[in-house]
């Protein structure tokens, strides 16, 4: 069974510092995806990286994938209580649109 | 465009009662998923369905939990009989098409809140 390990589980930042949250597996995904979910709601996308080495920025947020396509990392520049939230990594297996999903990074920013 | 629907949002029940799930995927996705969220773990996949036909149920605990969509369209989860460690959020989520590869983003429901007694 592939797994996604996400660290840290839990942090707590003030507003405009950056934060980077790791997720990482022994396995290859064909690609991997970032989530951000928020209280009673379901996740939502942020962004997938498909190639190994791809690098891809959404406003403050910088999305890495690693080389050999079995790590990635998410860079948040300038926190902001909105940032606020559960980020969730996930891998997918083969091209079956099946989802491992790591346990989640819970971010707390504070004005 | 109406998002992936799911009722109830919440559900409290005793341990060994039943308990079903509901939800409408947006019009015209092929694949369906439900996945379990057990507080302060990341979603579980349990069943993906395409179209009408199972694609993978290998983490649905088949003595205790169903599920079927009838049409290709709305699907149901069910739990018969429940148990205290069932107590979750489930989440039903939706894709154009699973065998998409990249461009197979999955939108998901709110969820519904299970709670066991």
């Amino acid at each position: 069974t592939q797994l996604l390990e996400q660290s840290p589980q839990f942090l707590s930042i003030q507003e405009g510092e950056n934060l980077t949250v790791y997720c990482n597996s022994s396995s290859v995904f064909s690609s991997l995806q970032w989530y951000r979910q928020e209280p009673g709601e379901g996740p939502v996308l942020l962004v997938t990286v498909v190639t190994g080495g791809e690098v891809k920025k959404l406003k403050r947020l910088t999305f890495q994938f690693g080389d050999a396509r079995k790590d990635s990392s998410l860079h948040i520049t300038a926190a902001q209580p909105g940032d606020t939230g559960l980020y969730l990594c996930a891998g997918e297996e083969g091209n079956t649109g099946k989802l491992i999903f790591g346990q989640g990074t819970t971010l707390q920013v504070k004005p | 465009e109406a998002g992936v629907a799911q009722s109830p949002r919440y559900k409290i029940i005793e341990k060994r009662q039943s308990v079903a799930f509901w939800c409408n995927p947006i019009s015209g996705h092929a694949t369906l998923y439900w996945y379990q969220q057990i507080l302060g773990q990341g979603p579980k996949l349990l069943i993906q369905f395409q179209n009408n036909g199972v694609v993978d149920d290998s983490q649905l605990p088949k003595d205790r939990f169903s599920a079927e969509r009838l049409k290709g369209v709305d699907s149901t989860l069910k739990i018969q009989p429940a148990k205290l460690e069932d107590s979750a959020v489930y989440l039903c989520a939706s894709s154009l098409d699973s065998f998409a590869g990249a461009r197979n983003e999955q939108f998901f429901g709110p969820g519904t809140r299970l709670t066991v007694l």
